[in-house]
């Protein structure tokens, strides 16, 4: 079974700062998948990637294979991108969770 | 776009009670999940379905069952609710290896 493991579990930046979520996982996986949940809300997929680098807007997700490892940057982060940050691997038919980090961005 | 319609956003139940959370999802997806998520713990798998009719056990089924008589439809189904499980339960649908669509979640409080 794939452990996911993430970090930090809480992260609080000063606006404007450059964030970096961490993801590590234990099998060899197709596809890691990054997701974002702002508070009370649903949950939505950010990117999914299988090799090298990913970017949308001020999100930027690296994936090295070989390390068995992913991040998630934000740049300029502004407190809308307050929410908790999750990755997700393939296990089997299912996706396995990371259990999430916490960001709060403050202005 | 995918939308994934959860029926409820909030729900009180007692305890005993049998609960109903409904999930819909508009794209034609085969693939349909049920999670709850509490702080902590992250998002676990109560149970998922690959087709109409079909069911697998996730990883904490014990106290739930499901049901998908349509292809559009995944039901969750506390058959009789108990405190330890007022949680947020997402449901999720998608095609092949896609990515998954989440519904907006059901909040639900037993007493």
């Amino acid at each position: 079974k794939n452990e996911v493991e993430q970090s930090p579990q809480n992260l609080t930046a000063q606006e404007g700062e450059f964030i970096t979520i961490n993801c590590s996982y234990s099998v060899g996986i197709s596809a890691l998948h990054w997701l974002q949940q702002h508070p009370g809300g649903g949950i939505v997929s950010l990117f999914m990637l299988s090799s090298g680098k990913k970017k949308h807007g001020r999100l930027i997700a690296t994936i090295n294979i070989q390390e068995k490892h992913s991040s998630l940057h934000i740049t300029a982060s502004h407190p809308r991108d307050s929410a908790v940050y999750i990755c997700a691997v393939p296990g089997g038919n299912k996706l396995v969770f990371g259990a999430g980090t916490i960001l709060r961005v403050k202005s | 776009d995918v939308k994934v319609t959860q029926s409820s956003r909030y729900l009180v139940k007692r305890t005993g009670e049998k609960v109903f959370l409904e999930c819909v999802q508009d794209m034609d997806h085969e693939n349909m999940f049920w999670y709850r998520q509490d702080p902590g713990l992250g998002l676990r798998l109560i149970y998922f379905s690959y087709d109409v009719k079909m069911k697998e056990k996730g990883d904490i089924p014990e106290g739930y069952s499901v049901s998908r008589e349509k292809k559009e439809r995944f039901s969750l189904i506390l058959e009789s609710a108990s405190t330890n499980q007022t949680s947020m339960y997402l449901c999720a649908s998608r095609t092949g290896t896609q990515p998954q669509h989440f519904g907006d979640g059901t909040r639900l409080s037993i007493l």
